[in-house]
């Protein structure tokens, strides 16, 4: 049963703190993407990949966040210092190909910044 | 540009009654839609999808949904509920050839099945 993997399920740093996130996209899916879920401003997109390559991280604070695929098989979302305003739950999603593929969801990763 | 907006944010309903959860569309672009459902602590799980073949979808644990151009809704229903449908609902609108991939999620609808 194939499936998206993130680790940490759940974290907990004090503020200044760096944070990684990892996500193991399902085999052979090439379009990697990152969420991010509050209370107050629900699902975001924060950015996304096909192939590698950010196509799109419009989404992202750039000055304290970072997203790479360093190969085909993970994908990490970086927060360098975190702040408790990026207390949240970080989905990652991916797809098989293009426009039109369905997005295959992780369970998530719970982050706290005290 | 896209939106959603899912006009209940909670609904109550009693096992055995339908439910209805509504959401509508604003796109530029001929909409792809979906219904994600995400149960406590865990992750969004598609439940159906509309992508401009049958206006009428079914979708997994008897969910269905009507996409009605007319009325830029994609309403979810189901005819009768059951308490493991207790969940929260995310309605999800991509936009066509010029959107890419990015989906735009509604605020969500709290589903609430009481006995």
């Amino acid at each position: 049963d194939a499936r998206v993997t993130q680790t940490p399920r759940h974290k907990v740093t004090e503020m200044g703190q760096e944070v990684t996130m990892r996500c193991q996209p399902i085999l052979g899916h090439n379009t990697v993407f990152w969420y991010r879920q509050t209370m107050m401003q629900g699902l975001e997109l924060l950015a996304y990949f096909r192939n590698r390559a950010p196509l799109d991280d419009s989404g992202m604070p750039k000055d304290r966040f970072s997203a790479e695929m360093p190969d085909a098989t993970l994908a990490t979302l970086k927060i360098q210092p975190s702040e408790p305003r990026d207390s949240a739950v970080y989905f990652c999603a991916s797809a098989l190909g293009g426009g039109t593929d369905t997005q295959y969801f992780g369970p998530g990763t719970r982050l706290t910044v005290l | 540009a896209q939106s959603v907006t899912q006009l209940d944010s909670h609904v109550s309903v009693s096992e055995g009654t339908p439910v209805l959860l509504r959401c509508n569309y604003s796109s530029s672009y001929s909409p792809s839609l979906f219904w994600y459902v995400q149960h406590p602590n865990k992750g969004l799980q598609l439940l159906l999808k509309y992508t401009s073949a049958a206006t009428l979808v079914k979708g997994i644990n008897g969910f269905e949904a009507e996409f009605k151009k007319s009325e830029t809704s994609f309403h979810l229903t189901k005819p009768s509920a059951h308490m493991s449908d207790a969940a929260e609902y995310f309605c999800v609108v991509r936009a066509g050839t010029g959107g890419g991939n990015k989906l735009t999620f509604g605020t969500g609808t709290q589903l609430k099945v009481e006995l």
